[in-house]
């Protein structure tokens, strides 16, 4: 079956980067885009940017371009998310989906990741 | 970029009883080559990411109850539970794949009354 598992929490000061990964298992790594998606504390969902996990080529949020990189290992089947200049409005889960090219939409996701950013 | 706009932001239906939620969008989204709707309908519950429940705007995903439909086109669009169940509390959101970024509603509160 098809599961996305994430990394565990993190907890940041500010200024500071963190990398998120996200473990793709029951499917062909390589075949679908990783979305990267965040939701801050009783917020909504604010998309943050994808990779082409074949040829690696990401896309990215103008609210993120200058901060995120999105990056994949595809010997690991696992993509990342890294988001440097962290501030303390970054606190928030943040999910990958899988993206499927067939139907357009993010139909598998990952269970979460908080990353909390304090002093 | 596209603004998704949700309405109400929350609602409160009996039991048994029938739910809608719509969602706008600030451009359409519907794509002239295939006449599809690039609109996707999730639900989210406390703790949990979010499901997939509708996209395509009217198609169900595999293992949704068929108490779930949604319909629309173009810019305005809406999801329907025909039947409201208690396991169908939850928050939820639309989204928009039409183009980059892909933006997503406000979100919806759906409670029992």
């Amino acid at each position: 079956q098809v599961q996305l598992v994430q990394s565990g929490a993190e907890v940041k000061k500010p200024g500071a980067s963190v990398k998120v990964s996200c473990k793709a298992s029951g499917y062909t790594f390589t075949s679908y885009v990783v979305h990267w998606v965040r939701q801050a504390p009783g917020q909504s969902l604010e998309w943050m940017g994808w990779i082409n996990t074949g040829n690696g080529k990401a896309g990215y949020s103008r609210l993120f371009q200058d901060r995120v990189t999105i990056t994949r290992d595809t010997s690991a089947s696992t993509a990342y998310m890294e988001l440097s200049s962290l501030r303390s409005e970054d606190t928030a889960v943040y999910f990958c989906a899988r993206f499927s090219g067939t139907y357009w939409t993010c139909d598998y996701w990952g269970q979460g990741t908080l990353v909390t950013v304090s002093s | 970029d596209i603004v998704m706009t949700q309405s109400p932001d929350s609602l409160a239906v009996s039991l048994g009883e029938r739910a809608t939620i719509n969602c706008k969008s600030s451009q359409s989204l519907l794509y002239s080559s295939n006449n599809n709707n690039y609109l996707a309908w999730y639900q989210q519950k406390p703790g949990q990411p979010p499901k997939l429940l509708i996209y395509w705007a009217s198609t169900r995903e595999s293992g949704v109850p068929d108490r779930f439909s949604g319909s629309g086109s173009g810019t305005d669009f809406t999801l329907t539970i025909s039947s409201l169940q208690p396991e169908d509390v939850a928050v939820y959101y639309c989204q928009q794949c039409f183009s980059s970024p892909y933006t997503f509603g406000q979100g919806t509160k759906l409670e029992i009354k």
